[in-house]
């Protein structure tokens, strides 16, 4: 079966510069998360969308923005990085217009800031 | 707001035997979802079994079973017939039932290490 997709899977940045993550959920799901997943941390929600439009917000800076596309994928966009940034950023998708909303994920991207 | 409890940050298991991971959740709520996620060291997550709470019967699926408990708000649980590839850090997880969208709320973790 088709799994959510997360490009790229590994990113290396500098402090201040700016990072775009890839995600592309399981066709015909119309909800993407995003999580983000500190070293030896539980994943905290960031954002989420839902057919396009922002469904829900967590602890995301106002550094980062996030989008969903007509064709379901989304992209955060990370700018202004800093040292704390670096983390494993998973997205998440979901159907919800099932009655169990079981999220999915990627395999997550590994975000170094250097 | 929703919490997560895991109150074992580390666990073991021989090969083969049992284990009982333990789960508690504070809500107000009287619909929602409860899953198990397991994250081995490549860090995939991965679903393992989850529960709606309006069903009393416990959710099963091939060596893993819950033991969902309503009333007391815990959510444990159990590997049979424990097995190498189940070394990893198990997630509980919390998710309101309110019509999509829904974020999870984790607990900590808890890392469980099958020895042969």
């Amino acid at each position: 079966a088709a799994g959510v997709i997360q490009s790229p899977r590994h990113l290396i940045k500098e402090k201040r510069e700016t990072a775009t993550l890839k995600c592309y959920p399981i066709p015909r799901h119309d909800t993407v998360y995003w999580y983000q997943q500190g070293p030896g941390q539980d994943p905290q929600f960031l954002i989420s969308f839902y057919e396009k439009m922002q469904s829900d917000k967590g602890s995301i800076p106002d550094r980062f923005s996030a989008q969903q596309f007509s064709d379901y994928h989304s992209e955060l966009n990370m700018s202004s990085l800093e040292l704390g940034d670096s983390a494993l950023y998973f997205c998440a998708s979901s159907q919800t217009s099932g009655r169990i909303e079981t999220q999915y994920f990627g395999p997550g991207t590994r975000l170094l800031v250097l | 707001a929703q919490t997560v409890t895991q109150s074992q940050p580390e666990m073991s298991v021989q090969e083969a035997e049992t284990v009982t991971l333990s789960c508690t959740y504070d809500t107000s709520e009287s619909d929602y979802y409860l899953f198990w996620y397991k994250q081995p060291p490549s860090r995939q997550m991965i679903l393992v079994i989850r529960q709606e709470a309006y069903k009393q019967q416990n959710a099963t699926e091939n060596r893993f079973s819950v033991n969902f408990q309503k009333a007391a708000k815990s959510f444990s649980l159990k590997i049979s017939d424990s097995q190498l590839g189940d070394a990893a850090m198990y997630f509980c997880a919390y998710s309101p039932s309110q019509g999509g969208s829904e974020k999870l709320v984790f607990g900590k973790g808890t890392k469980l290490t099958v020895n042969p």
